[in-house]
């Protein structure tokens, strides 16, 4: 099946810092892409979804400008949590499709933020 | 309001037998229905996609069944190994790439 990579797995950071995810789909190109997140034994959460060279849409209740997402090419999508605190400490996922609604989605294998 | 419940929460089985999750939606419009495998600390992998004309689809020593009269769906594993041991997840489409995601059944095989 499809790959999608995750970069970096896990990240610890300060209070205060940025940290950015990246999310690469390896063989395929990936129109949308989606972000989650998943706290400890809870289903993911959408935050947005993010189409090749447009905006990302962002769920009811995600801060745009606290979770900036990048989509600027069909294989990557960046999300970068800025000024982080510890709520922010979560388990962050993406995943990729390259069909329209419905469609396989290829899931990355996600990445673990603490922010301390 | 689109909910998608699963049971159990939790259960725990002895290698080499059979188990079947259950799956509840009231998710409309529907278009597909998704099973996923998570592993702790990885991303969900896909294991089938039904849509609203089938009832009934294998992956290897998983099968699903849906019921769109219903809005019900199983997940069975047969021949449980310990490598089974997971969360999965049941998602419901209602289209335009939306998904709804089930809280999980995290299943313990135990040796």
């Amino acid at each position: 099946g499809a790959v999608v990579s995750q970069h970096p797995s896990r990240v610890i950071c300060k209070s205060g810092t940025s940290v950015k995810i990246e999310c690469r789909s390896l063989d395929f190109q990936a129109t949308t892409m989606f972000w989650y997140r998943q706290f400890p034994k809870q289903s993911l959460m959408l935050m947005a979804t993010s189409n090749e060279g447009s905006k990302a849409t962002y769920e009811q209740g995600v801060e745009k400008d606290k979770f900036l997402i990048n989509h600027a090419s069909l294989t990557l999508s960046t999300l970068t949590v800025t000024s982080a605190h510890p709520e922010d400490s979560s388990f962050y996922i993406c995943s990729a499709t390259d069909q329209p609604s419905p469609g396989e989605l290829f899931f990355g294998e996600g990445s673990r933020l603490t922010v301390l | 309001k689109n909910q998608v419940e699963q049971s159990p929460q939790s259960l725990i089985i002895l290698e080499g037998k059979n188990c079947t999750l259950q799956c509840n939606y009231t998710v409309s419009p529907f278009s597909n229905l998704r099973w996923y495998k998570q592993d702790t600390g990885r991303g969900p992998v896909s294991l089938t996609i039904m849509t609203f004309s089938e009832n009934t689809k294998s992956n290897g020593r998983y099968t699903a069944t849906l019921d769109a009269d219903t809005k019900q769906s199983s997940l069975h594993i047969t021949a449980s190994q310990l490598s089974d041991s997971a969360s999965y997840i049941c998602v419901v489409s209602p289209g335009f790439q939306k998904l709804v995601f089930g809280t999980g059944t995290r299943l313990l095989v135990s040796p």
